[in-house]
């Protein structure tokens, strides 16, 4: 099946700075999407975006599809920014991996006041 | 519009018993989505139903199944409860058959603790 893998595991910053995170899978896929899990376990649902770019506010995110890989720009962060972020993708080539998202093990983010 | 609705938010089985839990998903969705959050081992895809029909099941034994009910709500149940089976247990909808090329929303999950 598909791998994902997403870095770095663990990010802290201060209030304010910049932050990228990055999303790298093995296979083709037709369906990326990234979430946010909030501490109550909510994941919330930032992009779908299985390739090109989209801007929501503070958050963009890139998907290069050839490269086989996906960033997550989080600027000018706030409190409320930490959480887990995940990256998973799907694909629709049939067999076992129809409607399945395989989920990356997330990014840990903390953004101190 | 209502979200994802799950139910309850927790539950407290003991070993070998049976547990159920339930799904609403946004109107017009057609397609449930189950996935399983144990601790250490990331979200992991349990079952996918469409139209009424299993479409499609992750890597998890047959004591896990579920069904679709006729106004697109489901129910996960899971027999013969072991401890490993403790986790958060997350619902998605979606609009369905489109190829797989949609956004998935979640629900806030129904976190289950085995005995």
């Amino acid at each position: 099946g598909i791998q994902v893998e997403q870095s770095p595991p663990d990010l802290i910053l201060q209030e304010g700075a910049n932050s990228t995170l990055r999303c790298n899978f093995s296979d083709s896929v037709n369906n990326l999407q990234w979430f946010h899990q909030n501490p109550w376990g909510q994941l919330i649902n930032l992009f779908y975006i299985p390739s090109g770019t989209k801007q929501n506010g503070r958050l963009s995110a890139t998907t290069v599809a050839t490269e086989r890989y996906s960033l997550l720009y989080i600027s000018s962060s706030q409190t409320t920014d930490s959480g887990v972020y995940f990256c998973a993708v799907g694909s629709n080539a049939g067999g076992t991996s129809y409607g399945k998202l395989t989920f990356g093990q997330g990014t840990i983010l903390t953004v101190h006041p | 519009e209502a979200g994802v609705t799950q139910s309850p938010t927790h539950l407290i089985k003991t070993r070998g018993q049976q547990a159920t839990l339930r799904c609403s998903p946004i109107s017009g969705h057609t397609s449930v989505y189950w996935y399983q959050q144990a601790l250490g081992l990331g979200l992991q895809f349990l079952l996918w139903y469409d139209e009424g029909e299993e479409r499609n099941r992750g890597n998890f034994p047959p004591r896990f199944s579920g069904r679709q009910f006729p106004n697109y709500s489901s129910e996960l149940n899971v027999n013969a409860l072991e401890l490993e089976d403790s986790a958060l247990y997350l619902c998605a909808s979606s609009k369905g058959l489109t190829g797989f090329k949609e956004k998935l929303f979640f629900g806030s999950g129904t976190q289950l603790s085995v005995l």
